[in-house]
């Protein structure tokens, strides 16, 4: 079963510092990598998504992630982070299934916190 | 376009009782999914539906189920509810059944005592 670990839990910064969360992934053939994002009192939405082509993609807000392949990694990054990043911070995998269906795999998360 | 809707957004039981929770999705989405998401455990699928048919499903007791109907909207039941289900879950919609991005509802916060 693939499996999906985020290694921060729990992160705290200052305003202006630069983020990366990490993210990897179990799961040897083609996967489509998301990271989603959970404001305070808000619904999960989505941040970025890979699913081909150039694997530094961009999403809302200034953040960006990189597919690394070989690493089995997709780790979230911002040069400069806001005290409105304060959110809790979720990694899924869609990886194939029999049938031609996608089972989503969610990492545990990782709380961000962001001081003025 | 109105996002996804569940209803209801709270609730509180007791353990054995049994509890239908409903998903309403995004208009024109056929693909309709449901988490657990706890503090320990994070998002945990529980199943997901498209045209009415449960198309996967992930590591939960067969007294967690659902059903969709023929406009999408779905349904989850947990029966002879346990204080380890307590638990906020979320449904999540998606365009068709592929690897789709999804678009999550607020939840239900479930509270067994």
């Amino acid at each position: 079963a693939q499996s999906v670990s985020q290694h921060n839990h729990h992160v705290i910064l200052s305003e202006a510092a630069s983020l990366e969360l990490g993210c990897n992934y179990s799961y040897g053939g083609t996967v489509n990598l998301f990271w989603y994002v959970q404001y305070p009192g808000q619904h999960l939405q989505l941040l970025l998504k890979y699913f081909s082509g150039d694997p530094l993609v961009k999403g809302i807000k200034g953040f960006e992630a990189e597919f690394i392949k070989s690493k089995f990694s997709f780790n979230l990054r911002k040069p400069s982070v806001q005290w409105s990043d304060t959110a809790e911070y979720f990694c899924a995998v869609n990886a194939p299934v029999a049938g031609g269906s996608y089972i989503p795999t969610f990492g545990r998360g990782t709380s961000l916190i962001v001081h003025p | 376009k109105a996002g996804v809707t569940q209803t209801p957004r709270y609730l509180i039981k007791t353990r054995g009782q049994q509890v239908t929770l409903s998903c309403s999705p995004i208009s024109g989405h056929r693909s309709v999914s449901w988490y657990q998401q706890t503090p320990g455990q994070g998002l945990q699928f529980l199943f997901e539906y498209f045209s009415e048919t449960q198309r996967n499903k992930g590591n939960f007791p067969g007294r967690f189920s659902g059903r969709q109907f023929s406009n999408s909207r779905s349904e989850m039941n947990v029966s002879t509810l346990e204080l380890g289900d307590s638990a906020l879950y979320l449904c999540a919609s998606s365009w068709g059944q592929g690897p789709y991005e999804q678009y999550f509802g607020p939840g239900t916060r479930l509270t067994v005592t």
